[in-house]
């Protein structure tokens, strides 16, 4: 079975603070994506990557960056955490061929206060 | 914006199959019909996709109509670990947003 985790299931953090969320999948998939879900939005596409080193920006960039220094491991980080960034974070990866389903993680709740 | 209508909430008993509807009218050539699940406080979990025939896995069978505009999933033999929120979507093959609507919340019932 894919098996997506993340670093952290509940989180809190102050405003103003560098938040760092990672995601570690062990299917050796290409691809993997960052959403954060909120009530009445649903999932919205934070920043994917396809590769080792690269990165595209989803619909809601701002405020956040990603790194992939490895194929297995994707983080977001939150430069400067604000309260408009309270949500639930979730990761998901998929294989190279792009019909084929994506796998999430469990999420992670950030509350900034 | 979600190109799916799903009915907000269906209730089943349990052990009997639940069957859980989508409209999707305005579906594309080459766009996939997709259902996900989320039970609480979890991540969306995949349970099976189809383009144009019916497909069966483990976890469930999904209907599509011979025009597309409408699918079923099937959960045969639904338990109470079934109750969650249930996403029909439909994308083209390429396109990484999904867009899950407000989804089928299911309720099994004991």
């Amino acid at each position: 079975d894919v098996k997506v985790t993340q670093s952290s299931r509940y989180l809190v953090k102050r405003t103003g603070e560098k938040v760092f969320l990672e995601c570690v999948q062990d299917m050796d998939h290409e691809n993997m994506f960052w959403y954060r879900q909120d009530p009445g939005l649903g999932l919205r596409l934070i920043y994917f990557s396809y590769d080792v080193k690269m990165k595209e920006k989803g619909d809601i960039p701002e405020g956040y960056s990603v790194s992939r220094e490895k194929k297995e491991r994707f983080s977001l980080i939150l430069e400067s955490a604000s309260t408009n960034q309270t949500s639930m974070y979730l990761c998901a990866s998929r294989t190279g061929l792009s019909y084929n389903e994506q796998f999430f993680g469990p999420g992670t709740r950030l509350t900034v206060l | 914006d979600a190109k799916t209508t799903q009915p907000t909430s269906m209730d089943c008993a349990e052990g009997r199959a639940a069957n859980l509807p989508c409209n999707h009218s305005t579906i594309s050539g080459n766009e996939y019909v997709y259902w996900y699940r989320q039970i609480h406080s979890q991540g969306p979990q995949y349970i099976i996709h189809g383009l144009k025939n019916n497909e069966t896995n483990e976890m469930a069978s999904l209907i599509i109509t011979e025009d597309r505009k409408s699918s079923t999933l099937i959960l045969p033999h639904a338990t109470l670990r079934d109750t969650a929120v249930y996403y029909c979507i439909v994308r083209v093959s390429g396109d990484d947003k999904i867009i899950f609507g407000k989804g089928t919340r299911l309720h099994i019932l004991p």
